[in-house]
């Protein structure tokens, strides 16, 4: 099975920019591996905010964005706020097999 | 509007099985896939599998194979996750998911307690 990776943890400054990125063990991830981004804060149940790369759910503020950036899934954030504070998780399909990273744990601060 | 409710808790003992439920509203149950993901206290996200409640079809983690029964009961619009052999390891809150809305559906999350 395939091993996903993300940065355990980051620290943006409040109103700054940090990416976050997935990478596959298997190689350079693509649009074919589907990428999501969930976000979970302490205590609740995760919550999508990126789906098949790039795309935005409803609640989904500008702030964040995603796209494939040098081989990995990525996810942005322009314009950090403190309510953005969390764990962040990214999701990649193999064939209809799953894998989640690990989480990068963000610090707002 | 859609709602996932998952059953209670539950404590178990070392080799026994678990079954938790997940039942759906709101929505043409059959319509959509259920995805199951547990959660070490503390720890990360963990995708176990998922089911098309319409099929029957499957798709189990690796780590899961031969452990895992996912199935469902569509007159009840209820789906269920069925983990046997317990290990202290598998101690973890257990989610449902519907996987076609991408995943912006969740139940509210089963703690499962394995301890001697």
């Amino acid at each position: 099975q395939a091993v996903v990776t993300q940065e355990p943890s980051l620290t943006v400054s409040p109103g700054g920019t940090v990416t976050l990125t997935c990478g596959s063990s298997t190689g350079a991830v693509t649009s074919g591996h589907y990428p999501f981004w969930f976000q979970q804060r302490p205590g609740q149940v995760p919550r999508t905010l990126i789906y098949d790369t790039s795309n935005k759910h409803s609640w989904t503020p500008a702030r964040f964005s995603g796209s494939l950036l040098g081989g990995k899934a990525a996810l942005t954030l322009s314009g950090a706020q403190p309510e953005d504070e969390a764990e962040y998780y990214c999701l990649l399909s193999y064939s209809g097999v799953r894998v989640f990273g690990g989480g990068t744990k963000l610090t707002v601060l | 509007q859609v709602q996932l409710v998952q059953s209670g808790a539950e404590v178990k003992k070392p080799g026994a099985s678990v079954k938790v439920s997940c039942k759906a509203s709101g929505y043409t149950f059959t319509s959509s896939d259920i995805t199951w993901v547990r959660q070490a206290t503390g720890q990360g996200l963990e995708w176990m599998g998922w089911m098309n409640p319409n099929s029957g079809y499957t798709v189990y983690a690796q780590k899961f194979q031969g452990r895992v029964t996912m199935t469902t009961n569509t007159s009840i619009s209820t789906a269920y996750m069925e983990l046997s052999s317990l290990r202290s390891e598998d101690t973890a809150v257990y989610y449902c998911a519907r996987t076609g809305s991408y995943y912006r559906y969740w139940g509210q999350g089963t703690l499962v307690t394995v301890s001697s």
